[in-house]
């Protein structure tokens, strides 16, 4: 499978426990995006890569947040001291500069109890 | 910031027959306007897409249509099949700022294909 793909695809934590999540890109792609979906909602933009670089952040990505991209490969996000509102679905999507189109991953389902 | 709005939220239509969802964006600097259909657990997949320089594109039974002035773009379906009920949701970015700022979506419109 060439597309993108993100681990685990599910996850349940207690409150105040530390998760991390990993996206790996479509090979070459050195755009990589990452989203938030809650039920019934479109995906929300938190964080940016462009190759290793992390170009912008969401006002969404609070302190707790925090990802990398070490040598422009795979991406993870970890969330810290989780927070029951941090329940969602946490996507990754990349896209091969120049073109413009975004393919998205599987996502992982996020539960803080 | 970009801001997306997405009508209706449900629709529901006679397998056969067309269906429209319309959206509208607020940023004129935005450029591309993709289209996603995301099934029940499943991820958004990219069905159709279109650039600012372009005021339509369309793609077997798919179509978008995009008016700049009015900032306002369309997703049409003809001759639905029940594969095509799922929800869809609209999105715009401006990559001439290089897309840092990540798509901006719309709410979703839950499509019903009624047999």
């Amino acid at each position: 499978d060439t597309g993108v793909s993100q681990d685990p695809r599910h996850k349940i934590t207690k409150r105040g426990q530390n998760v991390t999540f990993r996206c790996d890109p479509i090979s070459e792609h050195n755009r990589l995006y990452w989203y938030r979906q809650t039920l019934g909602q479109g995906p929300e933009f938190l964080t940016y890569f462009q190759n290793e670089a992390q170009l912008e952040k969401s006002r969404l990505l609070s302190d707790r947040f925090s990802a990398e991209r070490p040598k422009g490969s795979f991406s993870t996000l970890e969330i810290q001291r989780t927070e029951q509102g941090d329940s969602a679905m946490y996507l990754c999507a990349s896209s091969p500069k120049p073109s413009y189109e975004q393919y998205f991953g599987p996502g992982t389902r996020l539960t803080v109890t | 910031g970009e801001n997306v709005e997405q009508h209706p939220s449900t629709l529901s239509v006679q397998e056969g027959d067309s269906a429209v969802i319309k959206c509208t964006y607020s940023d004129s600097a935005s450029n591309y306007f993709p289209w996603y259909k995301q099934e029940l657990g499943k991820r958004p997949q990219l069905i159709i897409d279109i650039r600012s320089n372009v005021g339509e594109k369309k793609d077997q039974r798919i179509a978008v249509t995009l008016n700049k002035t009015a900032k306002h773009f369309s997703l049409h379906i003809t001759e639905t099949q029940p594969e095509d009920s799922a929800v869809y949701f609209c999105a715009a970015i401006n990559y001439s700022g290089g897309g840092a700022d990540g798509l901006t979506f719309g709410k979703g419109t839950h499509l019903i294909i009624q047999p």
